[in-house]
């Protein structure tokens, strides 16, 4: 049920700006905030990004996010080593009542 | 500190029913919305389903809805899933999350669930 796309990938050398994007609808991203996650496989999942551009404490100020419309996006600049992890974009859809993650972006650094 | 801690995974048949359990440390579990996602093998995150503070509201990806049922113990301070008719497609790493999209979003390690034959 994944009405949220994203790029399957994304890259860059380190020191970088990467920028996924996530593409969605009226009934999601239209209407309700966009949150971010990151995701190492066999770990659990973190929230990186909620309420389109706010960072939970811990999370450093090179993520940050932004939405207009029916999209949104997820940068990282200053790109290091260790943000090489899968990352999801979601928010809830409120024709399907249910909470969509998007189709997630694998990002390599180089 | 905030722990939570799945439990209850495993191999099942197909038509099998299984129970995951979620324990919640560090906090009431009563004073947040509560969710499991799943995530298949190879596929990205799938939420599952979510229940509201008080229990009042329940909502279900539709590929579960009418199988899976998830509730919550007070006095136990716990999360449940209930699985039945459980399919291949099932079969996935499920989380157990608290506030999946708020700033006090937690997750669980995960329980893995196997539906094969």
């Amino acid at each position: 049920q994944s009405v949220l796309t994203q790029p399957p990938s994304a890259s860059g050398t380190p020191g970088q700006r990467v920028t996924i994007s996530c593409s969605g609808s009226n009934s999601n991203i239209g209407r309700n905030p966009v949150n971010w996650y990151h995701h190492l496989p066999g770990t659990a999942p973190k929230l990186l990004i909620y309420t389109n551009n706010q960072r939970p404490s811990g999370v450093p100020d090179r993520f940050s996010g932004s939405k207009s419309g029916t999209s949104a996006s997820l940068a990282i600049s200053g790109l290091q080593s260790e943000d090489e992890a899968d990352y999801y974009c979601a928010a809830w859809d409120g024709s399907l009542k249910a909470y969509v993650f998007g189709t997630g972006t694998q990002v390599t650094v180089l | 500190e905030v722990q939570l801690v799945e439990s209850g995974g495993g191999l099942v048949l197909p038509g099998g029913s299984l129970r995951l359990s979620c324990v919640a440390f560090g906090f009431t579990l009563n004073d947040f919305w509560m969710s499991w996602v799943r995530q298949a093998p190879g596929k990205g995150l799938e939420w599952v389903a979510n229940i509201k503070e008080d229990g009042s509201e329940k909502y279900y990806v539709d590929s579960v809805k009418g199988r899976f049922t998830i509730s919550r113990d007070t006095a136990k301070n716990s999360l449940y899933l209930q699985m039945n008719t459980l399919r291949a497609e099932d079969t996935a790493v499920y989380y157990c999350v608290r506030a999946v999209g708020s700033s006090s979003s937690w997750w669980g390690q995960g329980t893995l669930v196997t539906v094969s034959s």
